[in-house]
């Protein structure tokens, strides 16, 4: 089955500094990598996704790139605000399937 | 437009007992997920249900849990017998009809402490 890494597990940045979390996949035939914010004792909310179709998407501070050939794809946040702070999840899902084999999650902690 | 829905938020059982946690998806989705989340750790797929199926159980313990999703409510996924390693935050999730990935959006969890 796949199997997804995540680094790193924990991440300390500066207010204004980017971030940059970082995940690999096992499996060729995922097709699919959703980001989710998990805040404490909150749901996960998604906040960006990727198909294997396109290398790369922008949402205003956030962005995902994804390398098929190396099977690693990153999330992005720039000017990092302490609201950024949270446990990040990365996921895939493969081709065909609905089910999402989620990273380990990173904890980021922005200091004012 | 309500999101998803769990009930209850927090559920004591002691060891033995039964839990049930109840999962309404967003309105127009009919697929449910199950995933469990143990104190920081990451969310572990269990079940993959639509209404009156159960598409994928691969992530699901073989004894003491089941799961449904009747035609008419909520999705029930219920343990039997609880120990305290069950004891956990219990996410269930919705998405749209479609074949393949689609987007999954979160209900706030049921979390369960077996004492």
């Amino acid at each position: 089955g796949e199997n997804v890494e995540q680094h790193p597990s924990t991440l300390s940045v500066q207010e204004g500094d980017s971030a940059v979390i970082k995940c690999t996949y096992s499996d060729s035939a995922s097709n699919y990598f959703p980001w989710y914010k998990q805040e404490l004792g909150k749901r996960p909310q998604l906040i960006i996704d990727i198909r294997s179709n396109v290398g790369e998407k922008k949402d205003q501070r956030i962005a995902v790139t994804l390398n098929k050939t190396a099977k690693h794809f990153s999330l992005h946040i720039t000017e990092t605000q302490p609201e950024d702070s949270a446990v990040y999840f990365c996921a895939a899902s493969r081709a065909g399937y609905s089910t999402l084999t989620f990273g380990k999650g990173t904890m980021l902690l922005v200091s004012p | 437009n309500a999101g998803v829905m769990q009930n209850p938020r927090h559920l004591v059982r002691r060891r033995g007992q039964e839990a049930r946690l109840r999962c309404s998806p967003m309105k127009g989705h009919s697929h449910v997920y199950w995933y469990r989340q143990l104190p920081e750790e990451g969310l572990k797929f269990m079940v993959y249900l639509q209404k009156e199926n159960i598409i994928d159980e691969s992530g699901m313990p073989k004894e003491r849990f089941s799961a449904e999703f009747p035609k008419e409510g909520p999705s029930i996924l219920r343990i039997q017998q609880v120990v305290r390693g069950d004891s956990a935050a219990y996410f269930c999730a919705s998405s749209p009809p479609a074949s393949g990935s689609v987007e999954q959006y979160f209900g706030p969890g049921t979390r369960l402490t077996v004492t």
